[in-house]
């Protein structure tokens, strides 16, 4: 049972484009991560949320507690956006400790 | 901006040998963290340490693995008796809830080649 789906798998856009990125839950959760993982493996976090929305320069994410649900939007998007992103939930089951259960990843590829 | 600093970066071993993965949390962080990623997989959860202890672990994290705190800035995790099947990326983490915008912070990732 998956427990934090994406969609789409794999996106590929023109530069300057407006992406969004969805993520879906099954489960109650206290925070949802946004995550950007590069090509050599890194993992970086954008964003954390349990409610409402945020945004940090052209990065825009937001939450839905009630539909279980949260989108990544990225604007004006450019090559160097071209990365994995990844969302990853913190599970009301996971107690104290608070470690994240992750979804499968977005591929984003961004064309000059 | 603080960092959560890996070492090694690559990491081959053989079969069966014992394996220390290094890391350094972000210092003032309360609780440390190691994840794997399976080549094409997505990113697992193996432990989880707080106040010098182990917090939570996984269905992964065996009787090969363990965790060590030292001195007070590493945190390493050991595999011993390493089979093909831990060939992975390691991620290291920890997490400040305090902080309210990332929550996590990762280290950059040892990939492990058991061959």
């Amino acid at each position: 049972k998956n427990e934090v789906e994406q969609s789409p798998q794999n996106l590929t856009a023109q530069e300057g484009e407006f992406i969004t990125i969805n993520c879906s839950y099954s489960v109650g959760i206290s925070a949802l991560h946004w995550l950007q993982q590069h090509p050599g493996g890194g993992i970086v976090s954008l964003f954390m949320l349990s409610s409402g929305k945020k945004k940090h320069g052209r990065l825009i994410a937001t939450i839905n507690i009630q539909e279980k649900h949260s989108s990544l939007h990225i604007t004006a998007s450019h090559p160097r956006d071209s990365a994995v992103y990844i969302c990853a939930v913190t599970l009301f089951s996971s107690g104290s400790a608070r470690q994240l259960t992750f979804g499968s990843g977005t591929q984003l590829t961004v064309l000059p | 901006e603080p960092e959560v600093t890996q070492t090694p970066s690559h990491q081959v071993t053989q079969m069966g040998q014992e394996v220390i993965l290094r890391c350094v949390p972000i210092s003032n962080h309360l609780y440390f963290y190691w994840y794997r990623q399976i080549l094409g997989q997505k990113v697992e959860f193996l432990v989880s340490f707080y106040n010098n202890e182990i917090s939570e672990k996984s269905e992964i994290f065996d009787d090969r693995f363990s965790v060590e705190r030292p001195d007070g800035s590493n945190f390493t995790l050991k595999i011993r008796s390493t089979k093909l099947e831990d060939s992975a990326m390691y991620f290291c983490a920890s997490s400040d809830y305090r902080d309210r915008n990332y929550g996590y912070t990762f280290g950059s990732g040892t990939r492990l080649t058991v061959v």
